[in-house]
């Protein structure tokens, strides 16, 4: 059955560094999802993406922020500058939605530990 | 803003029992509301979701129920076993591509 992978699966950086976050969606889909989930705490939403550019997106996800789909497979989530709230496991999904399929397909996750 | 809210936070149950978790919706135009089940450190994995147009729709030992006047929606474990201990998300969306609100997470305990 296809999945949804990220990588790295585990990042640490310090502070003010650049990180990308990769994600590869499972082939077929049209809609791309990055969510973040702080330790013991909620899923949160931070962007969809559909068609190369973004669908709607969260007050989290601001100007550090971006996301790019660069070739016909990877998904990427760009911080520019980061922070020590930015420490968090961040998901990668993506949905079908053709006809009535949203089902949203979580990849494993990167966590990133920023010091 | 949009919210969506669990309860409860912690559900304790003996195996073989039932466990039922609310959550209710502010965004009317919600349309399609998914559950997902997290192990610990592992990513959330869907295990039944219902659309606006449904009242109830059942999957062996689980089961959703959807209140669209009042916007509430639950989930219905029954004969749980201790495999089902997880934390469990209620959420809410307007469907693909729009944002998917996640309720805080129920924290089950099925106890052999």
């Amino acid at each position: 059955e296809p999945e949804v992978t990220q990588t790295p699966s585990h990042q640490v950086t310090q502070m003010g560094q650049e990180v990308i976050l990769r994600c590869v969606p499972i082939s077929n889909h049209l809609y791309f999802y990055w969510y973040r989930q702080i330790l013991g705490q909620k899923v949160e939403f931070l962007v969809s993406f559909y068609n190369n550019e973004i669908s709607e997106k969260s007050e989290i996800f601001d100007d550090q922020f971006s996301v790019e789909r660069p070739d016909g497979s990877n998904f990427t989530l760009k911080i520019r500058s980061t922070k020590l709230e930015h420490s968090a496991m961040y998901f990668c999904a993506s949905s079908a939605f053709s006809g009535r399929e949203e089902t949203q397909y979580f990849g494993p996750g990167t966590r990133l530990l920023v010091l | 803003g949009e919210n969506v809210e669990q309860h409860p936070s912690t559900l304790s149950v003996q195996e073989g029992d039932s466990a039922v978790i609310k959550c209710t919706y502010s965004d009317s135009a919600s349309n399609y509301f998914p559950w997902y089940k997290q192990e610990l450190g592992k990513r959330p994995q869907l295990i039944i979701d219902i659309r606006s147009n449904v009242g109830e729709k059942k999957d062996q030992r689980i089961a959703v129920t959807l209140n669209k006047t009042a916007k509430h929606f639950s989930l219905h474990i029954t004969e749980t076993q201790p495999e089902d201990s997880a934390v469990y998300f209620c959420a809410a969306s307007k469907g693909g591509g729009f944002k998917t609100i996640f309720g805080a997470g129920t924290r089950l305990f099925v106890k052999a």
